[in-house]
């Protein structure tokens, strides 16, 4: 079956612009995450969603960064004001529900952000 | 403060030896760990997981080792083959929460 897809593969964007990037999710999973990657550095955790609610916000650096997943399917990632700093790459990762949490998360390939 | 590091950043292996690939946390929070590969251009792609009442578990060339009182585990992969030459990324999850924390990765490199 299909994977995890995320829109637009590389952005390009200037200082100061508002971006949106965009996560499809594996058909059927619940859980839905991003993380943040930045060279050479392993992906950090920006924000976690069950279904529709964000049921942990807690890796957003500032109220610049915003997630919404208002059917609880595709998702999207909002930056407002962009600074140079903020380039890296998104990743979005879905998995099933589970209780426990006991299950691996699967990645997209994420969308490479660069802010000029 | 790196709650999960991997000291290596690469690894060069020849082709049909053992790879070792390392890594140590800091949190004993932490009950459950995976292993992630990632090619360039790619995001990170699971390989192997473990729960933190476990020591070991293996799923074919790929056997990951949990020492708990040492908060040290570690990623065999035997034989290594050319196809493995990647960056593996380590991850731990802390209790209660559905967060992956990640080391800085090693580049593995297997040489034919």
């Amino acid at each position: 079956g299909a994977g995890v897809s995320q829109t637009p593969s590389n952005k390009v964007t200037e200082k100061g612009k508002y971006v949106e990037l965009r996560c499809d999710p594996i058909s059927g999973h619940t859980a839905l995450y991003w993380y943040r990657q930045s060279l050479g550095q392993g992906p950090e955790f920006l924000i976690y969603f069950q279904g529709t609610g964000a049921a942990d916000d807690s890796g957003l650096p500032n109220d610049r960064f915003f997630a919404v997943r208002p059917e609880g399917s595709v998702s999207t990632l909002k930056i407002q004001r962009t600074e140079r700093g903020d380039s890296a790459v998104y990743l979005c990762a879905s998995s099933p529900y589970s209780g426990t949490g006991l299950h691996e998360q699967y990645f997209g390939p994420g969308t490479r952000l660069t802010v000029t | 403060d790196q709650q999960v590091k991997q000291n290596s950043p690469s690894l060069s292996v020849q082709e049909g030896r053992i790879s070792i690939l390392n890594c140590d946390y800091t949190n004993s929070m932490f009950d459950y760990f995976l292993w992630y590969k990632k090619y360039p251009a790619e995001g990170p792609t699971f390989l192997i997981s473990i729960s933190s009442i476990k020591d070991k578990n293996e799923d074919g060339r790929f056997t990951v080792f949990l020492n708990k009182s040492a908060k040290h585990l570690s990623l065999h992969i035997v034989p290594s083959q050319p196809g493995d030459s990647a960056v593996y990324f380590c991850a731990a999850r802390g209790a209660g929460s559905y967060q992956l924390t990640f080391g800085k990765g090693t580049k593995l490199s297997v040489i034919p």
